[in-house]
């Protein structure tokens, strides 16, 4: 199966500043890599995703880049709000067998501070 | 469309008790998924359908652990009897395909006591 780590476990930064949360993978096979955030008491949701057919996409302030060479993806967050402040959690899908499930890293906790 | 919809909303039952939990994901959707969230665990996948059909339900943690879903629209997870280790919010998800956006219900925080 999958195994998905991401770190920083928690991140703070600094209001207006940029933000970086890393994920590693395992299954060289996995080609869906989405990012989501979930505010406190609140469900995670979807905010940016990619596939493995490209490298890099952006969606105004969130980007997220891939290197399947390495099986590594990361979040980029710029000028960085306090509404940003939220747990994230990146995921890849497994592809072993019948399992095609996401699997999801262990969150981070980002908090800017303004 | 509502979304995925889940209820109860939040759930305080004494050990012992049979708890069950219920969703109705998005209409049209065919992947059906329930997550348990806690803070040392994180997000685990318990158990996900295809077509209503369980697929993987090797995150199940214990035989007092059951899901169906007997229809495209509505899903349960059934906990008998409940320990207060099974404390968490538990999310149903659901998506249009198996590697494309997962929607989450807003989900059951269950206390066991």
């Amino acid at each position: 199966g999958e195994n998905v780590e991401q770190h920083p476990s928690t991140l703070s930064v600094q209001e207006g500043d940029s933000a970086v949360i890393k994920c590693t993978y395992s299954d060289s096979a996995s080609n869906y890599f989405p990012w989501y955030k979930q505010e406190l008491g609140k469900r995670p949701q979807l905010i940016i995703d990619i596939r493995s057919n490209v490298g890099e996409k952006k969606d105004q302030r969130i980007a997220v880049t891939l290197n399947k060479t390495a099986k590594h993806f990361s979040l980029h967050i710029t000028e960085t709000q306090p509404e940003d402040s939220a747990v994230y959690f990146c995921a890849a899908p497994s592809s072993t067998g019948s399992a095609r499930q996401l699997t999801f890293g262990s969150g981070t906790q980002l908090t800017v501070l303004p | 469309d509502a979304g995925v919809i889940q209820s109860p909303r939040h759930e305080v039952t004494e050990m012992g008790q049979e708890v069950t939990l219920r969703c109705k994901p998005i209409s049209g959707h065919d992947y059906l998924f329930w997550y348990r969230q806690t803070m040392m665990r994180g997000l685990e996948l318990l158990i996900y359908f295809n077509n209503n059909v369980p697929i993987d339900d090797s995150g199940m943690p214990e035989d007092r652990f059951s899901a169906k879903m007997p229809n495209a629209s509505f899903s349960t997870l059934k906990i008998q009897p409940s320990e207060p280790r099974d404390s968490a919010v538990y999310f149903c998800a659901s998506s249009l395909g198996s590697r494309t956006e997962a929607f989450f219900g807003q989900g059951t925080r269950l206390t066991v006591v």
